[in-house]
């Protein structure tokens, strides 16, 4: 299986902010990734997909990079609006894994 | 507007059975994967299991596999995850999802979570 593994589990951060989370594979995904953001009680949303694609509706200020092993979610100013968990998803091979999230609060 | 719509949760003993249902609207459901994903109370999200497009290829997480059936009724354009043998770490929000493309590849749409509690 495939190993997902997100850095920081949690960050603070204030509005204006930038923000990054890096997501590592045990191995090669190409760009086999996706970014979720989910706010309490409520279903993930699609950020971005083929680990660089933004997701049609979703706001520039979020972009994401990489390949391989290494991937990278940047929020380039951060907005009230962003504090939620976000995760990562492989779907290069089954079973599909997420990182175990990172969680963005308010300084 | 593409809608998925989770139902059938509830409360079950260990052991018990129960039948989710994911009804989907708004795109040609027929022409997509589909997946459930569940997330235990305050923890992260877990893929459960994904059905290709015709029904005919299934995959499921080892922790479900042999007590879990996926399926889907591309005429009524829903999907199933019929779920037995139900244990206590088997409670959580459980979501469908919708596949990019015919093939596993990220989701772009989730139903909004049924719950589903195990416990006696």
């Amino acid at each position: 299986d495939i190993q997902m593994t997100q850095s920081p589990s949690s960050v603070s951060a204030s509005v204006g902010d930038r923000v990054t989370i890096t997501c590592r594979a045990s191995q090669g995904i190409s760009n086999w990734l996706a970014w979720y953001q989910q706010k309490p009680g409520k279903a993930p949303k699609v950020l971005i997909y083929a680990a660089s694609s933004l997701q049609s509706g979703v706001p520039s200020r979020f972009s994401g990079s990489g390949s391989g092993t290494d991937f990278t979610l940047t929020i380039s100013s951060l907005q009230p609006a962003d504090f939620a968990t976000y995760y990562c998803q492989q779907t290069y091979s089954f079973p599909l894994t997420f990182g175990g999230g990172t969680k963005v609060e308010i300084k | 507007e593409v809608q998925l719509v989770d139902s059938g949760g509830g409360l079950v003993q260990p052991g018990g059975s129960l039948r989710l249902s994911c009804a989907a609207s708004g795109f040609t459901f027929s022409s997509y994967a589909m997946s459930w994903v569940r997330q235990a109370p305050g923890k992260g999200l877990e893929w459960v299991s994904c059905i290709s497009d015709s029904g005919g290829t299934t995959y499921y997480a080892d922790s479900v596999k042999g007590r879990f059936t996926i399926s889907r009724d591309n005429s009524k354009n829903t999907l199933y995850l019929q779920m037995n043998s139900l244990r206590a770490e088997d409670t959580a929000v459980y979501y469908c999802a919708k596949h990019r493309g015919s093939s596993a590849t990220s989701y772009d749409y989730w139903g909004q979570g049924i719950l589903v509690a195990v416990s006696s």
